[in-house]
């Protein structure tokens, strides 16, 4: 069980707008950034959201992070097919001294 | 352009050791840090820990002490990740990260920038 939590699973139909959660503690979300990766299958994971909110370059516009308390939230908006994909948030954790990795959830583009 | 191509699957039997590597290219791999990161079946990722390029320094996460090793050859621009006494609860995909900041106030910085394809390792006899 990670100690950052997501949901399982995602969806929404083509140009809509998803937001998915990860929820940690004090210890983790609640005092350090949060990163976001994307993972397609067979792919190299890709990071999406840098320092919580950042893009890093050549990532859409419509993918957006944000933080508050010890959740964040990474949203896409204009939902396309090829997002359709698992998602990671991972952030420090200062109890374990350690990187931790939510379970991922898998988007799912109707 | 930055790539860290990983060597292929493994197959092995409970107690065995394996060596799997991680070849960066397109930069110079002691110019940033290099983790390693473990992903079981159905699982989120794990985060094994990290090696200073630099230094050759390996700092492991809890729960991947003692049976994992980190290693470099900077000759050859690659990374290396031992595991002896194969467990069949190793069995997953292993990736190799670059980046990150560990600052030695405890604090850091998981912001991986490019991973490789990984590697599935399974163990089963």
């Amino acid at each position: 069980q990670s100690v950052v939590t997501q949901p399982p699973s995602a969806s929404g139909s083509p140009g809509q707008r998803v937001t998915i959660s990860c929820s940690g503690s004090s210890f983790n979300i609640g005092s350090n950034h949060v990163y976001w990766y994307q993972h397609l299958p067979g792919t190299a994971p890709k990071l999406l959201i840098d320092r919580s909110s950042q893009r890093p370059s050549g990532v859409p516009a419509r993918f957006s992070g944000s933080k508050s308390g010890s959740s964040a939230s990474l949203a896409i908006s204009g939902l396309r097919s090829e997002d359709e994909a698992d998602y990671y948030c991972a952030t420090w954790d200062d109890s374990l001294s350690g990187v931790v990795f939510g379970g991922g959830t898998k988007l799912t583009v109707l | 352009q930055v790539h860290l191509v990983q060597s292929g699957s493994e197959l092995k039997k409970p107690g065995a050791s394996l060596k799997l590597s991680c070849k960066a290219s397109g930069y110079i791999l002691t110019s940033e840090v290099m983790n390693w990161v473990r992903q079981a079946p159905g699982q989120g990722p794990e985060w094994m820990g990290w090696i200073n390029t630099k230094t050759g320094t390996p700092t492991y996460a809890q729960g991947f002490t003692g049976r994992f090793v980190f290693s470099l050859d900077t000759s050859v621009n690659t990374a290396y990740l031992q595991i002896s006494g194969l467990k069949s609860e190793d069995t997953a995909i292993y990736y190799c990260a670059r980046g990150g900041k560990y600052l030695s106030d405890g604090s850091a910085y998981p912001k991986f920038d490019y991973w490789g394809l990984g590697t599935l390792v399974t163990v089963s006899s």
